[in-house]
């Protein structure tokens, strides 16, 4: 398939694991978002990824979280240390583009998101 | 600071009837607004965006939007809803010039037969 896919699907951790979710944004895209969904909410911002550079972190709760995008295409977003308030899903989306969101090639391919519950 | 309120946490509409969503922000500048759907299981879809121009938005589905800078607005309109309407709609807006959204907190929207 064509769009954003993201890896694993479910996870379930104890707390205290590390754990690691992966991201295949759709080929050629240059933008990388990650996204926290907590239960009942709206996503909320975690980190920005243009190429392989990480241009905005300001969204990651705490130091136990890290992205990386090290070759531009492929992300993974890492939790250390994994806390019960961790628990949420994680969205993944990619755009071919760099601004706003004028423009059709701004837009946000989100992936299924990964769904990950801290016991 | 900007934000996103959707004031309706959980809509229940009959098939065939009509469908407002709300939406209200805050945000200094003319913003970039965005309207997503999230059935189970699935990512969150594109509907719909305003960024310039006709403040009357077309989306997919048959969904359109208003804009409206008096009011702060940007609520989700669609004349006859359809039982696979039933989901999650997000209310965004761009947060910043590299396209970071900032989402409401959503709307479970329910589709009674």
């Amino acid at each position: 398939g064509a769009g954003v896919s993201q890896s694993p699907r479910y996870k379930v951790a104890k707390r205290g694991q590390d754990v690691a979710l992966r991201c295949d944004p759709i080929s050629g895209h240059v933008s990388l978002f990650w996204y926290q969904q907590a239960l009942g909410q709206g996503p909320e911002f975690l980190t920005y990824f243009q190429n392989e550079a990480q241009l905005d972190k300001s969204g990651l709760p705490s130091d136990r979280f890290f992205a990386e995008r090290p070759e531009g295409s492929v992300s993974t977003l890492k939790i250390q240390r994994t806390q019960q308030e961790d628990s949420a899903v994680y969205l993944c989306a990619s755009s071919l583009s760099t601004a706003a969101g004028g423009d059709l090639d701004d837009t946000q391919y989100f992936g299924p998101g990964t769904r990950l519950t801290v016991l | 600071a900007q934000s996103v309120t959707q004031p309706d946490i959980h809509i229940t509409v009959s098939e065939g009837a009509s469908l407002e969503l709300r939406c209200n922000y805050s945000y200094g500048a003319t913003p970039y607004l965005f309207w997503y759907v999230q059935s189970p299981g699935q990512g969150l879809q594109l509907l719909l965006k305003y960024f310039s121009g006709d403040t009357l938005v077309q989306g997919i589905k048959g969904f359109e939007a208003e804009f409206k800078r008096s009011q702060s607005s940007f609520n989700l309109r669609k004349p006859s809803v359809h039982w696979s309407d039933a989901a999650e709609y997000f209310c965004a807006v761009g947060a910043d010039s590299w396209g970071k959204l900032q989402f409401g907190a959503g709307t479970q929207v329910v589709v009674t037969p």
